[in-house]
């Protein structure tokens, strides 16, 4: 079973408005990931998270991570149109046997 | 930039055809990832190496699918015979250290499709 999910499945907002996404997971982890997708393209990471981190923020980019909720977001402030892109959550598990596992994704559109 | 490059980019051929993807991970990275990625199934794990070791093959068919590092510079991938369900993006990632607490740097991936 998936271990992230992220919420919504599609967004679609004004350029220089704000973006939220979530992601929820299931099990304990050792670090939270976020990268972006570009049609056609590899992903790429944004930020990692540590499960005793709490938020971190990298140019237009936070991050928040709350353990007990099990769950975290990203925020992408003043959006571009460039920041069209897929948005997946990645999670590690505390175990030795954990693999990353990433979620569905958010498909996140800026309009101009 | 260092990236990740994967070969080919596309790639189609008639079922039952062997497929050979090739990656080439970032010089001085030790850890190399596998995915797959469908619509319906998502982002998958098929495969990790590291130090040229395979760690964890347990996401990849195993009786049409193998990967390989025959040296630092180049992983592989071969599905023999291929199938029509294999038709997806598969990606190479690779990665430093402790491979999967760190970030990975992803190819642009080969997108397969078989007829």
């Amino acid at each position: 079973s998936q271990q992230g999910e992220e919420d919504p499945q599609a967004l679609s907002i004004q350029e220089g408005e704000n973006a939220t996404m979530n992601c929820s997971y299931k099990t304990s982890i050792n670090n939270l990931q976020w990268y972006r997708q570009n049609s056609g393209r590899g992903l790429v990471h944004l930020i990692l998270i540590r499960s005793n981190e709490r938020e971190k923020h990298s140019g237009r980019l936070r991050v928040t991570l709350d353990t007990s909720k099990k769950s975290s977001s990203l925020l992408i402030t003043a959006s571009r149109a460039a920041d069209t892109a897929s948005y997946f959550c990645a999670t590690l598990g505390k175990t030795s046997y954990d693999k990353v596992i990433f979620g569905p994704g958010t498909s996140l559109s800026v309009i101009p | 930039d260092a990236r990740v490059t994967q070969t080919p980019r596309h790639k189609v051929t008639e079922m039952g055809q062997e497929v050979t993807m090739r990656c080439q991970p970032i010089l001085g990275h030790n850890t190399v990832f596998w995915y797959r990625q469908t619509m319906m199934q998502g982002l998958e794990l098929l495969a990790y190496f590291r130090n040229r070791a395979p760690l964890d093959d347990s996401g990849m068919p195993k009786d049409r699918f193998s990967a390989e590092m025959p040296d630092a510079t180049l992983a592989t991938l071969k599905i023999q015979p291929s199938e029509p369900r294999d038709s997806a993006v598969y990606f190479c990632a690779s990665g430093f250290g402790q491979g999967l607490y760190q970030p990975q740097h992803f190819g642009d991936g080969t997108r397969l499709s078989i007829l």
